[in-house]
């Protein structure tokens, strides 16, 4: 079946740090793949998405690239910041075919000063 | 501003009451979804419409129930046979077409039962 594997959590960073964060999935299909932001007591926002395979979506300093070859969107950003604090969630469709969306079960952030 | 609200933001019930929780959309969606979020815990699916008077069953409808009369609006009821329904609601709607499939999230109901 269609599901996303991600990293688990809760990731702590200090201030200006790297983050990756990782995200593989399994599909039976042609997926689009995304990652949302949540923050607390807020509902999901979405941050970035790829529709195929070498896309690269990116928001916000944020960066995923879709590797079809090892079915995989890990999130980056190069210099995290206090604001960046939140749970992050990878999400698979498959295009096209008015099927659910899939979800990790989200990555906890949290950066510090 | 298009966008998809819900309300309340924060719901008290007494255990044993029927609740029904608000979602509306003016994104001109045709898809619509409920999911509960638990503390710590992904997303899990309770139920989604495609269309207008459809709508089928997520992975944990058992104690809920929805409907969908207009293409904005897709109400949640929480029913005295959901057996724990103290958590966070998020209603979303979905945008398909030629290029473009994605979902969007309201600000999500936190429900209390007490």
């Amino acid at each position: 079946g269609d599901s996303v594997t991600q990293m688990e959590g809760p990731v702590t960073l200090s201030e200006e740090a790297f983050l990756t964060i990782n995200c593989t999935y399994t599909a039976t299909g042609y997926p689009s793949l995304f990652w949302y932001v949540q923050y607390p007591g807020e509902g999901l926002q979405l941050l970035l998405k790829a529709t195929k395979a070498d896309d690269k979506g990116s928001n916000k300093g944020f960066e995923a690239t879709y590797r079809k070859e090892t079915t995989s969107f890990h999130l980056e950003k190069g210099s995290v910041q206090v604001s960046d604090s939140a749970v992050y969630f990878c999400a698979l469709t498959i295009r096209n075919t008015g099927n659910q969306f899939y979800f990790g079960t989200g990555t906890s952030l949290t950066v510090i000063p | 501003d298009g966008g998809i609200t819900q309300s309340p933001k924060y719901l008290f019930r007494k255990e044993g009451q029927n609740v029904t929780l608000s979602c509306e959309q003016n994104l001109n969606h045709d898809a619509m979804y409920w999911y509960r979020q638990d503390p710590g815990q992904g997303l899990r699916l309770i139920y989604y419409s495609q269309i207008v008077n459809d709508f089928q069953k997520g992975d944990i409808a058992e104690g809920y129930s929805v409907s969908r009369e207009k293409k904005e609006s897709f109400p949640l009821t929480v029913t005295s046979a959901q057996k724990n329904p103290t958590a966070f609601y998020l209603c979303a709607s979905r945008v398909q077409g030629a290029r473009t499939d994605t979902q969007y999230f309201g600000p999500g109901t936190r429900l209390t039962v007490l």
